[in-house]
């Protein structure tokens, strides 16, 4: 399987615990992208890197929420002190460069499913 | 401000009619991209089509068809002699070209249901 994978699919945590979740994404793409989906919505952007450099954070990432792609392939999303509003599906994405400022599409992985009780 | 609006939150038909999927969307941006994701009950988001803002052709993949129309700001999706397997939530997705499509603009998604 050479499509983007998630672990684990599922993630039952109580709140104020701490969770992380990993990306590996398709092998030949630099860049790489988290999302959070909650019910009934689209994904919302969380963060991107490019190779090992994390360029953009949104506002949605609060402090408790960090993210690494240490040597530019697989990445972790780390959640501290999990609230019930965590509770979501994560997503993680990759892309090619696209070159010449042409934007290519994102392959996106199954997804972990928070639930913070 | 960029935004995707899905006005069809959710539509059922019956098996082999055909059914479009509305896309409305805003931007300031001269030069765009538009994207369709299928997300079926298994949750992957699945990649439909990229259109970038100065290709106004339609395109016709198999059963599928979109309509990009810039006067209206629309980008509309068509499945023509729908089937069950096409039942799953599409989204319409926009990005600007000046930076990566890391900040892809959702909208809601609509959930087509094709009942046998």
């Amino acid at each position: 399987d050479t499509g983007v994978s998630q672990d684990p699919r599922h993630k039952i945590t109580k709140r104020g615990q701490n969770v992380t979740f990993r990306c590996d994404p398709i092998s030949e793409h630099n860049r790489l992208y988290w999302y959070r989906q909650t019910l009934g919505q689209g994904p919302e952007f969380l963060t991107y890197f490019q190779n090992e450099a994390q360029l953009e954070k949104s506002r949605l990432l609060s402090d408790r929420f960090s993210a690494e792609r240490p040597k530019g392939s697989f990445s972790t999303l780390e959640i501290q002190r999990t609230e019930q509003g965590d509770s979501a599906m994560y997503l993680c994405a990759s892309s090619p460069h696209g070159g010449g400022g042409v934007i290519t599409e994102a392959f996106f992985g199954q997804g972990t499913r928070l639930t913070v009780v | 401000a960029q935004k995707v609006t899905q006005a069809q939150t959710e539509i059922s038909v019956v098996e082999k009619e055909d059914v479009t999927l509305d896309c409305v969307y805003e931007t300031r941006d001269t030069t765009y991209y538009l994207f369709w994701y299928k997300q079926p009950p298994s949750g992957e988001l699945v990649f439909l089509i990229r259109r970038n803002s100065f290709d106004e052709q339609n395109e016709i993949s198999g059963r599928y068809s979109w309509n990009f129309q810039k006067s209206t700001s629309s980008f509309n999706f068509t499945i023509t002699a729908s089937q069950v397997v096409d039942s799953a939530v599409y989204f319409c997705a926009l990005s600007g070209a000046w930076r990566s499509n890391y900040q892809l603009i959702w909208g809601a998604g609509t959930k087509l249901i094709i009942k046998p």
